[in-house]
C-alpha cells in the first residue's frame, strides 16, 4: 500500500506570494492532519480534516488555510508568504478520526521563502 | 496547559550501548502516548504507542517504552543501539477527546563507533 504522498517536495517562493501544498493520504484513510516543522518551534499543529470537514485548527493566522476533497486528498494554502513561513510542512493521515488512531506521515514539503 | 517535555535535546551513545530517551507530559488524565522517529529529510515514522493495559509496550526496530503514571513519563528504551538508529525522536501525546496530537521538541540521537 502506498504511503502518504506530498507534492511538491521542495518549493522556493518570494515574500508576498502564495503557495498551495498537496497531500494524498494512504488509500482508505479519511483523516488528514497538517503540521509545520521548524528548528525553533518544532512540530506545530495546523489543521485536521475528516470527511471534508475541518475538525481541529491550530493557532496559526488566517493566511493559513486548508481543505479536504471527497477522495480524502487535502491541500493547504498559505497566502502573503512571510520569511517565517519557511519550514517543512508535514501531512499525516489516519484511517479514522480519533485520539487512538495513529498518524502516518508523508516526507513533507520543504518551503523556503526568500 | 497541556505539554510534552523531552528534556534532552541531544544524546550521543556508543554503538551497542543501551539507550533511554525521556518524555514527560502534563495532562489532566492519562492520554494516548506515542513515539515517532524522523531520519534526515524524511517524515515521521511511528515506533510504538500506548493506549491502556500493560505499561511496557514493544515497538518496531527493537524499541520499547514504559508508561509510568506516577511520574507522568513515557520513556523510550533500546537495549543495544545500532548506527542506523541515529535520528531525531519525538514523543507525542493526544488527550482523550477531539484534540490534536501534540509533539515534544524532540531528542537528536547520535551514535558513535
Amino acid at each position: 500500500k502506498a504511503g502518504v504522498t506530498q507534492t511538491p517536495r521542495y518549493l522556493i517562493k518570494t515574500r508576498g506570494q502564495q503557495v498551495t501544498l498537496s497531500c494524498s493520504p494512504i488509500s482508505g484513510h479519511r483523516s488528514v492532519s497538517w503540521y509545520q516543522q521548524t528548528p525553533g518551534q518544532g512540530l506545530q499543529f495546523l489543521f485536521e480534516y475528516f470527511s471534508e470537514t475541518q475538525r481541529n485548527k491550530g493557532n496559526f493566522p488566517g493566511r493559513f488555510s486548508g481543505r479536504q476533497f471527497s477522495n480524502s486528498r487535502s491541500e493547504m494554502n498559505v497566502s502573503t508568504l512571510e520569511l517565517g513561513d519557511s519550514a517543512l510542512y508535514l501531512c499525516a493521515s489516519s484511517p479514522r478520526q480519533g485520539e487512538n488512531s495513529p498518524l502516518h506521515f508523508g516526507n513533507g514539503t520543504r518551503l523556503t521563502v526568500t | 496547559a497541556q505539554s510534552v517535555t523531552q528534556p534532552d535535546i541531544h544524546i550521543t551513545v556508543s554503538e551497542g550501548a543501551s539507550l533511554e530517551l525521556r518524555c514527560n507530559y502534563s495532562y489532566g488524565a492519562t492520554p494516548y502516548l506515542f513515539w515517532y522517529v524522523q531520519s534526515p529529510g524524511q517524515g515521521l515514522q511511528l515506533l510504538l504507542k500506548y493506549f491502556s493495559g500493560d505499561t511496557l509496550v514493544q515497538g518496531i526496530k527493537g524499541f520499547e517504552a514504559e508508561f509510568k503514571r506516577s511520574q507522568s513519563s513515557f520513556n523510550l528504551r533500546k537495549p543495544s543501539v545500532h548506527w542506523s538508529d541515529a535520528a531525531e525522536y519525538f514523543c507525542a501525546v493526544r488527550s482523550r477527546g477531539n484534540t490534536p496530537l501534540v509533539f515534544g521538541k524532540g531528542t537528536r540521537l547520535s551514535v558513535i563507533a
